[in-house]
């Protein structure tokens, strides 16, 4: 089955910077690949993904890259703010296939002043 | 996207004892999901509920631990069997969004459990 490494477990960013974090998957047939962001307390909430067929997405300050042969896959927040400090998980599956979904074990993002 | 409402938030159970959280949707959909969260640590998937059928679980998860109903297209349950102080996680019910949401987890507010 598919397996998703995430690292680093903890970052920590002075505010401005950049913050960059890497996963890698298992799977050749994995075809979507999102990111969730988990504020402390908080549910979950996807803030981009990308599909095996992209190499690249970008929304405002984030963005994901994909290297399908290297089956690695990360993302890239520029301009850190102090909102930006969570907790992010990647994950993999087929899209379409939610039930399928595996996750990264979280990278805890700290934004310093 | 869709709005799933959980409860209870948060509990304190002993130790032996069962609760049950109720997960709601705000529209119809096929499969609800059932999460796992303990302390610091990542999303893990318990089950899938299916409207008319049983629930599917993941490897190391049993129906007699984590028995599921899901009586509509809009509600489900979890029960949490038997506890103990292992059991203390956050419990993420979870949805798939549908037409441009497609791929994408919606996930309820968690509830709380802590065993002493």
């Amino acid at each position: 089955g598919e397996n998703v490494e995430q690292h680093p477990s903890t970052l920590s960013v002075q505010e401005g910077d950049s913050a960059v974090i890497k996963c890698t998957y298992s799977d050749s047939a994995s075809n979507y690949f999102p990111w969730y962001k988990q504020e402390l307390g908080k549910r979950p909430q996807l803030i981009i993904d990308i599909r095996s067929n992209v190499g690249e997405k970008k929304d405002q300050r984030i963005a994901v890259t994909l290297n399908k042969t290297a089956k690695h896959f990360s993302l890239h927040i520029t301009e850190t703010q102090p909102e930006d400090s969570a907790v992010y998980f990647c994950a993999a599956s087929l899209y379409s296939s939610a039930s399928k979904i595996i996750f990264g074990s979280g990278t805890r993002l700290s934004i310093r002043p | 996207s869709a709005v799933i409402s959980q409860k209870p938030s948060r509990d304190i159970c002993q130790r032996g004892t069962s609760l049950t959280i109720q997960c709601q949707v705000d529209s119809q959909v096929t499969m609800m999901f059932w999460y796992r969260q303990q302390p610091g640590q990542s999303l893990t998937l318990i089950a899938t509920a299916n409207q008319g059928s049983e629930a599917t679980y993941e490897s190391g998860f049993v129906i007699d631990k984590f028995p599921i109903s899901r009586p509509n297209l809009t509600f489900s349950t979890l029960t949490v069997s038997n506890m103990s102080p292992e059991d203390s996680s956050i419990y993420l019910c979870s949805v798939e969004g549908q037409g441009v949401y497609t791929g994408e987890l919606f996930f309820g507010e968690g509830s709380r459990l802590t065993v002493l």
